[in-house]
Parts: structure tokens; sequence; C-alpha cells
């Protein structure tokens, strides 16, 4: 079986750009979330969507947002990107939002702001 | 509001040797505990968890943690390192919330 899926691998942009990221859950996930990894950090929380609902939100700005597809992949939209947007993007997916449930982290999209 | 510490940047030990990571934890409610790894350009591979029961959780790749409550400690173990078990280790938490929350994370180096 596939593991959870990201693209692209690598993007660079430019300061007031914007970008679109790409997740494709583990086949019967239904629940996906979002996670910024800074460099020398650990992951931060960004948004989780189940079933296409957000069922939550970290605390980042309105610059970003993300979207379920009724096939349960998922994209991350990042409006007039700043340079400390450079980071590490990763998409985990679950069979749905409980605590107890695992997530399955896909390789994440590392993005460059110049 | 739920919290995780690491308290060691870095760990370093020889192969063979024992190998301990730090965790420590902060949660209003019932703790779910977890710990990944990371290689280089790499995602996170999930390692072990602690949801309710016995204290002492095994995983993969020989790896095991203890769950202390009076402690709030979820520090992870392996009995003999490998070279190749030098990686980035993230410990993490959930309580009732959705969202897993992550320590700042622990280098592991294992020498020859």
């Amino acid at each position: 079986d596939a593991g959870v899926t990201q693209s692209p691998t690598h993007l660079i942009k430019t300061r007031g750009q914007h970008v679109t990221l790409r997740c494709s859950p583990i086949s019967g996930h239904k629940s996906v979330s979002w996670y910024q990894q800074v460099l020398g950090q650990g992951p931060q929380f960004i948004f989780q969507y189940y079933e296409k609902e957000e069922r939550g939100r970290g605390n980042f700005p309105d610059r970003f947002s993300a979207r379920q597809f009724p096939n349960y992949s998922s994209e991350l939209n990042v409006n007039a990107l700043l340079l400390g947007d450079s980071a590490l993007y990763l998409c985990a997916s679950s069979l749905g939002p409980g605590p107890s449930l695992l997530q399955f982290f896909g390789p994440g999209t590392r993005l460059t702001v110049l | 509001a739920q919290s995780v510490a690491q308290p060691e940047d870095q760990v370093n030990v020889a192969e063979g040797n024992p190998l301990t990571v730090k965790c420590t934890y902060s949660v209003s409610g019932n703790p779910y505990l977890f710990w990944y790894v990371q290689y280089p350009n790499r995602g996170l591979q999930f390692l072990l968890k602690y949801i309710t029961g016995d204290n002492l959780v095994k995983g993969s790749y020989g790896f095991e943690a203890e769950f202390n409550k009076s402690q709030t400690s979820f520090h992870l173990k392996k009995p003999s390192a490998l070279v190749s078990d030098s990686a980035l280790y993230f410990c993490a938490v959930r309580d009732n919330d959705y969202k897993l929350s992550f320590g700042a994370g622990t280098t592991v180096t294992v020498r020859a």
C-alpha cells in the first residue's frame, strides 16, 4: 500500500507569491492534518480536516488556508509568502480525528522563500 | 494547553550501549503520547505510542518507552544502540484535542 504522498518535493518562491501544496492520504484514511517544520524545530500544527470539514486550526495567520476534496486529498495554500514561511510542510493522514488514532506522515514539501 | 519538552538537544552514545531520549509532557486531560523518528530530508516515522494500560510500551526497531504519570515523563529507550539509530527523535502529545504537539527534537548520534 502506498503511504502518504505529497507534491511537489521542493519548491522555490519569492516573497509575495502564492503557493499550493498537495497531499494524498493513505487509502481509507479520511482525516488529513498539516504541519510546518522550521529548521531546528519540531513540527507545528496548522490544520486538521475530516470529511472535508475543518476540525482544527493552529496559531497561523489567515494567509494560510486549506481544503479537503471528496477523495480525501488535501491542498494547503499560502498567500503573500514571507521569508519566514520557508520550512518543511508535512502532511499526515489518519483514519479519523480521534486523539488515539495514529497519524502517518508524508515525506514533506520543502518550501524556500527568497 | 498541551506541551512537550525534550531537555536534551543532542544525545551521543557508543554502539552497543543503552540509549535514552528524555521527554516530559503537560496536558489537561488524559495524555496520548507518541515517539517519531526523522531521518535527513524525510518525513516522520512512527516508533511507538502510549494510549492506556501497561506503562512500558514496546515499539519498532527494538525501541521501548516508559510512561510515568507522577513524573509526567515518557522517555524513549533502547538497550543496545546501533549506528543506524542516528537520527532526529520527536516526542509528541495529544489530550482530547485534535492536534499533535511536538517537542523540539533530540538529535541522536551513535558512534561505531
